[in-house]
């Protein structure tokens, strides 16, 4: 069985470019997950959808990220424009359920994105 | 607000020698906790968990007990391998299904 996957594994662009991060989750598992790791830092939540709704987007942190999830499927993050602060490893999620015995969340490699 | 802090790396140890790596944490209720791991170029991968107090998580020789009366969730090997080289973090989870991470420390075995 796949895992997590993500695209690309890493990006280099200029602060004021726009990016889009894609992440396609095991295959029937309802839930994923964004989360970023900051330079040194700890991983944050950003958000959480459950097929195509948000569930959860209380860590995102501003209105310059737009995540999607058409058809429950695959998901993106967009930066535009992208910041300095921006760069670190976003990583994605997926898990069956959000409670219970299936809600272990399974990670992927993560993208790395830099922004100079 | 929940919170996980755990020991700063970076470790540094010898094959065979014994590890620990420190963690705390700060949460309402009951959360559930975890050690997760990323091997070089790969992903998070769980490494052991507990969801209550005094529960024992254990994987690969690695063990961590979940310690309410101080808050603690300390990772321990008795004997490291080279192939034990990764970042591991610490997480926690209370209820809904958002994790919060500490920062991550990082572990090189030298032959």
């Amino acid at each position: 069985e796949a895992g997590v996957t993500q695209f690309p594994s890493h990006s280099v662009i200029e602060k004021g470019q726009t990016v889009t991060l894609r992440c396609d989750p095991i295959s029937g598992h309802d839930n994923l997950y964004w989360y970023r790791r900051v330079m040194g830092k700890e991983i944050k939540f950003l958000l959480h959808f459950v097929k195509e709704s948000k569930q959860d987007e209380s860590g995102m942190p501003n209105n310059r990220f737009l995540a999607e999830r058409t058809g429950g499927t695959y998901s993106t993050l967009k930066v535009q424009p992208a910041e300095l602060e921006d760069s670190g490893v976003y990583f994605c999620a997926s898990s069956q359920q959000a409670g219970g015995p299936g809600n272990e969340q399974y990670f992927g490699p993560g993208t790395r994105l830099t922004v100079t | 607000g929940d919170s996980v802090t755990q020991m700063e790396g970076p470790v540094t140890l010898s094959e065979e020698a014994f590890l620990t790596i420190n963690c705390t944490y700060t949460a309402t209720g009951y959360p559930s906790l975890f050690w997760y791991v990323q091997y070089p170029g790969e992903g998070l991968q769980l490494l052991l968990k507990a969801t209550k107090a005094d529960d024992k998580g254990s994987n690969k020789g690695f063990e961590a007990t979940y310690r309410k009366e101080t808050t603690s969730f300390h990772l321990e090997k008795g004997s490291v391998q080279v192939s034990d080289s990764a970042v591991y973090f610490c997480a926690l989870r209370r209820t809904g299904n958002q994790f919060y991470f500490g920062t991550g420390t990082s572990l090189t075995v030298i032959p």
